[in-house]
């Protein structure tokens, strides 16, 4: 089992590019999200999807957009990168059955 | 006031000692309690869940008051291994369940 994987790891934009955020996990879990972490701050809850075809706003979703593509899928869009949005990006996901979520390795964004 | 708080340190010991962490929540209908761990450019992984009753793993001891509303994270033995972020995580019971992450307590461990 790969897990949560997420694609890419590192990647730079100039502001004003679009680029997606690609998850996938292979535990057959319901429940996927997407966080952001900042220096100092908790992680904090981007979208979030409680089971294929649905998704909902989290703390933090102005400028982003999701995708439940399928079960294993979860994609985040950057319509249009702001300096603000620099940071680290992870994916998690979990059961319907447990509170521990497993988490992604993380994509490194920085938006020049 | 932040919804979790914990001291961001760092924590500065040596192989061997006992360091502990604390971490305080302001909601009320905070219902699930854990710790996770974080090594540098790494993903959160689940290290313990917290029991209100005080729950040990190997080295590590976690425990809750929830009249207090904090909760705490102790590391007998200090491996040069355990060199990592914690994470304080609450689970909000508020009609939905609503997983609140703390910014995490440093820890170093020194040989």
């Amino acid at each position: 089992n790969a897990g949560v994987t997420q694609t890419p790891k590192f990647q730079v934009l100039k502001t004003g590019q679009s680029m997606t955020l690609q998850c996938a996990q292979d535990m057959n879990h319901n429940s996927m999200y997407w966080y952001r972490q900042d220096p100092g701050m908790g992680l904090r809850l981007i979208y979030y999807s409680a089971s294929e075809g649905t998704t909902d706003k989290g703390e933090v979703p102005n400028g982003y957009n999701v995708s439940r593509l399928n079960k294993r899928e979860f994609s985040l869009r950057l319509e249009s990168a702001a300096p603000s949005q620099t940071s680290v990006y992870f994916c998690a996901s979990r059961t319907g059955m447990a509170y521990e979520q497993y988490f992604g390795p993380g994509t490194r964004l920085t938006v020049t | 006031r932040k919804e979790v708080e914990q001291d961001p340190g760092p924590f500065n010991v040596p192989e061997g000692a006992t360091v502990a962490f604390n971490c305080t929540y302001s909601n009320s209908a905070s219902q699930s309690f854990f710790w996770y761990r974080q090594d540098c450019r790494k993903e959160p992984k689940l290290l313990m869940s917290v029991y209100s009753s005080g729950n040990e793993d190997g080295r590590f001891t976690a425990q809750l008051n929830r009249a207090s509303q904090y909760i705490s994270l102790l590391i007998r033995d200090s491996k040069l291994s355990d060199s990592a972020t914690y994470l304080c995580v609450v689970i909000l019971n508020t009609g939905g369940f609503k997983t609140i992450f703390g910014a995490g307590t440093r820890l170093f461990v020194k040989a």
